[in-house]
């Protein structure tokens, strides 16, 4: 069965610093994996999603992450986080007839 | 700016009441999801549908939760009746890869 760990619970990182968020999938055949981000009392934004090609995928508000099959990892990164970009971060993988699985999330604070 | 819509966005309501969860999914797309969000289980798909289908409700209480979609601009979730465990937030998603959010519809019931 398809499964998403997010190791995280919460990170916190003061800003103008670099962020890495981590997430680890399980899935037997080629995944399809996202990265969504959850503002409080929002739904679920896109941030960034990977098929196949180019395992370093660019994403919106500068954020990209990088596929790495060998280690079944999709990792999120931002070179200098912003205030603004405290919030949930939810990895998912997609499974059998367009289902998304989620991980439990991670949740960002930004120190100003 | 396509959205997927929701209402309501907010319920409050006594167990035993009916609840009815409305979605308009994005124009064009054809397979709509539902999923609840709680603190203890994270994000669980309920319930999706193509071309208006039920494909996979097994996420879905089925004594008490009901998904349709009456027609390709409408999706419906329903709760009868209601309990305290069901309090949590509801997303209604649309498309494939990706698959677009709604803002969701935070329940409670008392």
């Amino acid at each position: 069965a398809q499964s998403v760990t997010q190791p995280d619970i919460h990170i916190t990182v003061s800003e103008g610093a670099s962020l890495e968020l981590r997430c680890n999938y399980s899935y037997g055949a080629t995944p399809y994996l996202f990265w969504y981000v959850q503002s409080p009392g929002q739904g679920l934004q896109l941030l960034l999603k990977y098929f196949s090609g180019d395992t370093l995928v660019q994403g919106i508000k500068g954020f990209e992450a990088e596929f790495k099959r060998s280690q079944s990892s999709f990792n999120l990164r931002k070179p200098s986080v912003h205030w603004s970009d405290a919030a949930e971060y939810f990895c998912a993988v997609g499974a059998g007839g367009n289902k998304l699985v989620f991980g439990a999330g991670t949740i960002l604070r930004v120190k100003s | 700016d396509a959205r997927v819509t929701q209402t309501p966005r907010h319920k409050v309501t006594e167990m035993g009441q009916e609840v009815t969860m409305r979605c308009q999914p994005i124009l064009g797309h054809n397979t709509v999801f539902w999923y609840r969000q709680t603190m203890m289980q994270g994000l669980e798909l309920l319930a999706y549908f193509r071309n208006r289908a039920p494909l996979d409700d097994s996420g879905m209480p089925k004594d008490r939760f009901s998904a349709e979609m009456p027609d390709a601009t409408l999706a419906t979730l329903k709760i009868q009746p209601s309990e305290p465990r069901d309090s949590a937030v509801y997303f209604c998603a649309s498309g494939t890869r990706p698959v677009y959010f709604g803002p969701g519809t935070r329940l409670t019931v008392t």
